[in-house]
């Protein structure tokens, strides 16, 4: 079957940078997505990587290996405003997504 | 700005019911999505839509259904509710390319009882 693993929470203090990483096992695919959904809120596109390495959007990286089938969202400097639940998901065709469980990053100060 | 609109914040319904629940979105996209999400499960998608009249499966559809008439406008349909589809549903749009970035709505939170 086609699954996406990620741990289910990550804890961290203020200004300090966290790594969340996101295993995979998906046909078809075409690249790797994360969302960030805070409490009660729609999950919001953050990054997308179709190509091995890393894309930087500010405070937030992602890094991608196709060999590895593993990627991983980048934090850093880290806000109390961060806190929320992260998920990865895998682009297949179609624009089809499948979701990772989500990690939930507290961000303590 | 990317707007995708649900019916319903918050629903009640009764076990048995048919249940109706609307998504618009103004963005002209072509792939229309419905997901359920319940804790510790992540989304999990249930129909999607290419295109008007267009529907495919997604990985938990029994129970469900959809239409597609209008390009802004998908719904999902409950036939007849039960308490196992209280949930969270999320409805998203997409354009073609570019990462397929995926637009939600603000969901609808449905309890059957």
């Amino acid at each position: 079957g086609q699954s996406l693993e990620q741990p289910s929470e990550v804890t961290a203090v203020e200004g300090a940078i966290v790594q969340i990483n996101c295993t995979y096992q998906t046909s078809g695919f075409y690249g790797l997505s994360w969302y960030q959904q805070h409490d009660g809120g729609a999950p919001t596109f953050l990054s997308y990587n179709a190509l091995d390495g890393l894309e930087e959007t500010g405070r937030f990286s992602s890094f991608l290996s196709r060999s590895d089938s593993y990627g991983y969202l980048l934090l850093q400097e880290l806000q109390m405003k961060d806190s929320a639940s992260y998920f990865c998901a895998s682009l297949g065709q179609g624009g089809k997504l499948i979701f990772g469980q989500g990690t939930e990053l507290s961000v303590k100060p | 700005d990317v707007k995708v609109t649900q019916s319903s914040r918050y629903l009640v319904k009764r076990t048995g019911e048919k249940v109706f629940l609307e998504c618009v979105q103004d963005m002209d996209h072509e792939n229309m999505f419905w997901y359920r999400q319940d804790p510790g499960l992540g989304l999990r998608l249930i129909y999607f839509s290419y295109d008007v009249k267009m529907k495919e499966k997604g990985d938990i559809p029994e129970g469900y259904s959809v239409s597609r008439e209008k390009k802004e406008r998908f719904s999902l349909i409950l036939e007849s509710a039960s308490t196992n589809q209280t949930s969270m549903y999320l409805c998203a749009s997409s354009g073609r390319g570019g990462g397929d970035t995926q637009y939600f709505g603000p969901g609808t939170r449905l309890t059957v009882l």
